[in-house]
């Protein structure tokens, strides 16, 4: 069966730190990956997505970047972090089939605040 | 562009039934997704709908409508452990890239 594992579940980072997030998916393979952020209240917001190795879109323009070294792992990144970068932080894969994309299975998700 | 609209908030009583709205604009449909999202946790995938009409599984039904723009879930039976939010999303950009609602929230009372 599929699973996805990202981590920490939590982070207390400060202004000006760096931040690496990490996400890897098991029991599938080619997966289209995403990182998504959510607000208080709010939905979530597609910040980057995937659809293999070393190819990432960028869906808004910020303070984050992402990577994806291996088939499986994603990594959500920024060498400078924000106040504005609070938020929960979810990674999520999902297939193609006929054309049609599939629904998306998310990791537990990572609180971040900066202070 | 894309556009979804969900009512913010929805309360309804333990055993009975609510059906929670949900209206699209979209520029090439390729389905619309439900999600149950219970605070601080992780959205789980309810449904899909890509063809018009209900689609029931249990005591979670959805509904669609492409020519109006429109979907429902219906959850019957309501239980204490239903109270979460509800996320409507549709996938666009080639199927890629998925829009999420703002969510609904529901809270169930005794």
């Amino acid at each position: 069966s599929q699973t996805i594992h990202q981590w920490p579940a939590t982070l207390v980072q400060p202004v000006g730190s760096p931040l690496s997030l990490e996400c890897t998916v098991e029991g599938t393979s080619n997966p289209n990956l995403y990182w998504y952020r959510q607000a208080a209240g709010r939905g979530l917001q597609l910040l980057f997505y995937s659809v293999g190795i070393g190819q990432i879109s960028s869906e808004v323009p910020q303070n984050l970047s992402a990577s994806r070294p291996q088939d499986r792992q994603f990594i959500l990144s920024s060498k400078k972090l924000l106040l504005s970068d609070s938020g929960f932080y979810l990674c999520a894969w999902s297939v193609v089939w006929r054309s049609l994309n599939t629904e998306a299975f998310f990791g537990q998700g990572t609180r971040l605040t900066v202070v | 562009g894309q556009n979804i609209d969900q009512p913010t908030e929805m309360t309804a009583t333990e055993g009975a039934i609510v059906q929670i709205n949900c209206t699209y604009q979209t520029s090439g449909f390729n389905g619309l997704f439900w999600y149950q999202q219970h605070a601080g946790e992780a959205p789980t995938f309810l449904s899909y709908n890509v063809l018009d009409g209900l689609e029931e599984k249990g005591r979670f039904s959805s509904f669609l409508s492409r020519s109006k723009g429109y979907s429902y879930l219906l959850l019957k039976e309501l239980q204490m452990k239903d109270s979460a939010s509800y996320l409507c999303a549709i996938p666009w950009g080639g199927g890629f890239k998925t829009i999420f609602g703002a969510g609904t929230r529901l809270f169930v009372k005794a």
